[in-house]
């Protein structure tokens, strides 16, 4: 049972433009949303987070928004760069962190 | 900074064989986690260990077994290979209190022929 689902397999963004990334999960117990970006042959690289309790949380050109009446959240990436070109994750976990629940990732790609 | 670490990078196994995995988490990191990334798929949690207890389960065949030792590394051990277990293994490791920032390994590429 997929609890955490990222529906678009890739994204073709222009650079400059703004990158959005979706995700949606079913469990409503879940506390914490991550993303992670991840290159071939490397491990994920933590991105950015949010807590349930808060619907949104900004990093630099990174921002996360969290609706969870509708179970949804999405990545912002403003704007794009071409070194953004990457796989990006989707993750949930309660707050005993003793586990956590990936998507299916969405590769990127930012176009020069 | 020092990262998780991972070894070896790569393995090259044959069927029915046995092979150990290896992870160091950052510093001061307490609780480590085992993902399996299968090709083209997301990464699957295996099991996680805090302060050297086992904390969580998820969809690790009983031919593996991992453990958290006391200075905090953690070994995963699988026997039996089968062509299946073919795939990426990462360690991520985290610091409790800091439970949502976990920071991954390169991860070990197993290869069962």
């Amino acid at each position: 049972d997929q609890q955490v689902k990222q529906n678009s397999p890739s994204l073709s963004v222009q650079e400059g433009r703004i990158s959005i990334l979706n995700c949606d999960y079913t469990n409503s117990m879940f506390d914490y949303f991550l993303w992670y970006k991840k290159y071939p042959a490397e491990g994920p690289t933590f991105l950015i987070s949010i807590s349930s309790i808060k619907d949104k949380n900004e990093d630099g050109r990174f921002t996360v928004f969290l609706n969870k009446s509708a179970k949804h959240l999405s990545l912002h990436i403003v704007p794009s760069q071409p070194g953004d070109s990457a796989v990006y994750f989707c993750a949930a976990s309660t707050n005993n962190f003793n586990k956590f629940y990936f998507g299916s990732g969405t590769k990127l790609n930012v176009k020069p | 900074a020092a990262g998780v670490i991972q070894s070896p990078r790569h393995l090259i196994k044959e069927k029915r064989e046995t092979a150990t995995l290896k992870c160091y988490p950052i510093p001061r990191h307490d609780t480590v986690y085992w993902y399996q990334q299968g090709p083209g798929q997301d990464p699957q949690f295996l099991i996680s260990f805090y302060e050297k207890m086992q904390s969580d389960k998820g969809s690790i065949p009983d031919r593996f077994s991992a453990q958290q030792f006391s200075d905090y590394h953690s070994e995963l051990n699988m026997s039996s290979l089968e062509l299946g277990d073919s795939a990426l293994y990462f360690c991520a490791s985290s610091f409790r209190d800091r439970g949502h920032e976990q920071y991954f390994g390169p991860g070990t590429r197993l290869t069962v022929t």
